[in-house]
């Protein structure tokens, strides 16, 4: 089955402990992506990647870091996480970028930081 | 980017059908409409794009008039289970980022 895989689902740290979310698609997607959503703000990007080892700032990346070293895993490092960095995050990939691609979304990992 | 505007919500009954009809004005030549559901809690999903015209699944169906500047996503005979948030996307390969907007929450109710 086509899917993109988050872990873990739930996550409570504590500020300044640095986490890391993994994500893992199994669909040969080059183009990866990160989204945090907020009440009253909706989706907003923080960072993507058009190929292993090509990362870039979407519009949130601050506090945030990625790496692509493989095709299939993109994971979200917070170093030292803060509580604004509370939220419900979610992996997407897709064929390639753009409006006009089908994008699969992971199941979201709610990230609580106190 | 296209401007794209949607009813912040809408209310159905099992059994009929919901059209959502999302506003596009600046939309250009190359863009498409892609529409994308998202119950809470989780990850959009996919549900149906289209160009011109009209377009069919087995989940919907997306009418866009000749002049493209809306286009209406039409879900036949909702259940409970179509309680959503229902989002309108315009545009084409060249963007980075999926732009989502504040979508239209579709309440179902028995």
């Amino acid at each position: 089955e086509a899917q993109v895989t988050q872990n873990p689902r739930y996550l409570i740290t504590v500020t300044g402990k640095k986490l890391t979310v993994t994500c893992s698609q199994n669909m040969n997607h080059e183009y990866m992506s990160w989204y945090r959503q907020d009440p009253g703000l909706g989706l907003r990007q923080i960072y993507y990647s058009m190929n292993v080892e090509v990362t870039d700032k979407g519009d949130v990346p601050e506090g945030y870091k990625v790496s692509r070293k493989e095709k299939r895993n993109f994971p979200l490092i917070l170093e030292s996480p803060s509580p604004n960095q509370t939220s419900l995050y979610f992996c997407a990939s897709s064929f390639r970028q753009g409006m006009n691609t089908e994008a699969f979304f992971g199941q979201g990992t709610r990230l609580t930081v106190v | 980017l296209a401007k794209t505007t949607q009813p912040i919500s809408m209310d159905s009954y099992e059994g009929q059908e919901v059209n959502i009809t999302c506003s596009h004005n600046n939309i250009a030549t190359n863009d498409y409409i892609t529409w994308y559901q998202q119950f809470p809690s989780q990850g959009p999903r996919f549900i149906i794009q289209g160009y011109k015209t009209k377009v069919t699944n087995e989940v919907a169906s997306l009418f866009i008039p000749a002049d493209r500047k809306s286009s209406t996503l039409s879900l036949p005979r909702v259940s409970l289970s179509d309680t959503a948030v229902y989002y309108c996307l315009v545009g084409d390969r060249g963007y980075s980022t999926l732009t989502f907007g504040k979508g239209t929450m579709l309440l179902v109710s028995p």
